[in-house]
């Protein structure tokens, strides 16, 4: 079954710098990787997704790129502000059938005034 | 408009005891799945259903975990006996399932299960 990896587990910054989190992914059909963010206590929402027929998606500071022969995909925000500390979680499915969704393991992301 | 809620969201059980968690996902959505999250993790699927039928529970830890959503809206994950290795939170989700389409799914809040 799918196995997805996710780098580092924590990450500090300070406020207006840039923060990359990187994933990786073992099965080869997967198509569609969202990200999550989870504010402590709070539930998972999704921030930003892609799907495996673009290699790059932009909303605003957020950005995801995903490389399929490598079997990668990183998260890119610029100009980190506080409000953006919370966990990211990676993931991946397939779009055909019910889209289970396979977790990273996390990252910390702390953003400092 | 009102998002996927859960009940309750905190529940302390004593190791062999019998509990039942609800969700009640966004009206209309089809699609619905159950998460486990450890301390410190990523959220992990249990099962997952379509309307009323339960299409897939590979990822129920043991046959102590049930799950049901007899009429296709809210759904019920029932742990019986619960051990210590259940403490978790448990999330669900749920989707609109549009065919061919990349379904986003709605987190609920989820409820943080203690087993002393």
């Amino acid at each position: 079954g799918e196995n997805v990896e996710q780098h580092p587990s924590t990450l500090s910054v300070q406020e207006g710098d840039s923060a990359v989190i990187k994933c990786t992914y073992s099965d080869s059909a997967s198509n569609y990787f969202p990200w999550y963010k989870q504010e402590l206590g709070k539930r998972p929402q999704l921030i930003i997704d892609i799907r495996s027929n673009v290699g790059e998606k932009k909303d605003q500071r957020i950005a995801v790129t995903l490389n399929k022969t490598a079997k990668h995909f990183s998260l890119h925000i610029t100009e980190t502000q506080p409000e953006d500390s919370a966990v990211y979680f990676c993931a991946a499915s397939k779009v055909t059938g019910f889209q289970k969704l396979v977790f990273g393991t996390g990252t910390r992301l702390l953003v400092s005034p | 408009g009102a998002g996927v809620s859960q009940s309750p969201r905190y529940k302390v059980a004593k190791r062999g005891q019998d509990v039942a968690l609800r969700c009640d996902p966004i009206s209309g959505h089809v699609s619905l799945f159950w998460y486990q999250q450890a301390l410190g993790q990523g959220p992990e699927f249990l099962t997952y259903f379509q309307n009323e039928a339960q299409l897939d529970k590979s990822g129920l830890p043991s046959d102590r975990f049930f799950a049901e959503r007899p009429e296709g809206s809210v759904s019920t994950l029932k742990i019986q006996r619960t051990q210590q290795e259940d403490s978790a939170v448990y999330l669900c989700a749920s989707s609109l399932r549009l065919a061919g389409a990349v379904d986003e799914q709605y987190f609920g809040p989820g409820t943080r299960l203690t087993v002393t």
